[in-house]
């Protein structure tokens, strides 16, 4: 059971737009930041959104992302197949004194 | 260009040691916090540990604290992780991880895949 929860899938066409939640408490997405991480098939996990908001230089920006409260959202605009991933969310937990992750979500483009 | 090359992972008994190592280069290691995570096979990721730049911050996930130690050699660029007493549950490739702080993990190596099974 991951502290981060996120759907375990989320689908829609080519060219559409599609929104992946991830929610926690406040003494992670509450206070501290979050980050996000795209993982292909078979390959290692690549950051797409640091510091809640902020795109790492060569991220294209279609994806973007969002906070209220305990809740943080990534949204990916002009689906592409490409974009087929694993999706996860991450933040430092002051409860915990540790980084945790959401359980990932799976995105299929259609 | 950032590089992060693991090594040392492979088969292992349960309640065995394993050392993994991280060569690191294209960046400049003595100021970069470095992070372990890992991936349980079908599974999602889990951070296992992190260091500060310097050393004096560590920080564990409770289900390796006490069994397992961070450490870095800055003058070799190297990270390292010392796993004892490991679990079958322990198995999973492991990712060096270069981190913004604790904040967020910037750069991945490939992983080391490390099993723990009889």
């Amino acid at each position: 059971q991951s502290v981060l929860t996120q759907p375990p899938s989320v689908s829609a066409a080519a060219g559409q737009t599609v929104t992946i939640s991830c929610s926690g408490r406040t003494s992670n997405i509450g206070k501290n930041y979050v980050s996000w991480y795209q993982q292909l098939s078979g390959a290692a996990p690549k950051l797409i959104i640091h510091d809640t908001t902020k795109r790492p230089s060569g991220i294209p920006d279609r994806f973007s992302a969002s906070k209220s409260g305990t809740s943080a959202t990534l949204g990916i605009t002009g689906l592409q197949t490409g974009d087929e991933a694993d999706y996860y969310c991450a933040s430092w937990d002051d409860s915990l004194s540790g980084v945790v992750f959401g359980g990932g979500t799976k995105l299929t483009v259609l | 260009e950032v590089q992060l090359v693991e090594s040392g992972g492979g088969l292992i008994q349960p309640g065995r040691s394993l050392r993994l190592s991280c060569v690191a280069s294209g960046f400049t290691f003595d100021d970069s916090a470095m992070h372990w995570v890992r991936q349980a096979p079908g599974k999602g990721l889990e951070w296992v540990s992190g260091i500060s730049s310097s050393g004096s911050g560590i920080g564990y996930a409770d289900s390796v604290k006490d069994r397992f130690t961070i450490s870095r050699d800055n003058a070799k660029n190297s990270l390292y992780l010392q796993m004892n007493s490991l679990r079958i549950e322990d198995t999973a490739v492991y990712y060096c991880v270069k981190g913004w702080l604790f904040t967020h993990f910037e750069h991945w190596g490939q992983g080391s895949l490390v099993t723990v099974s009889s």
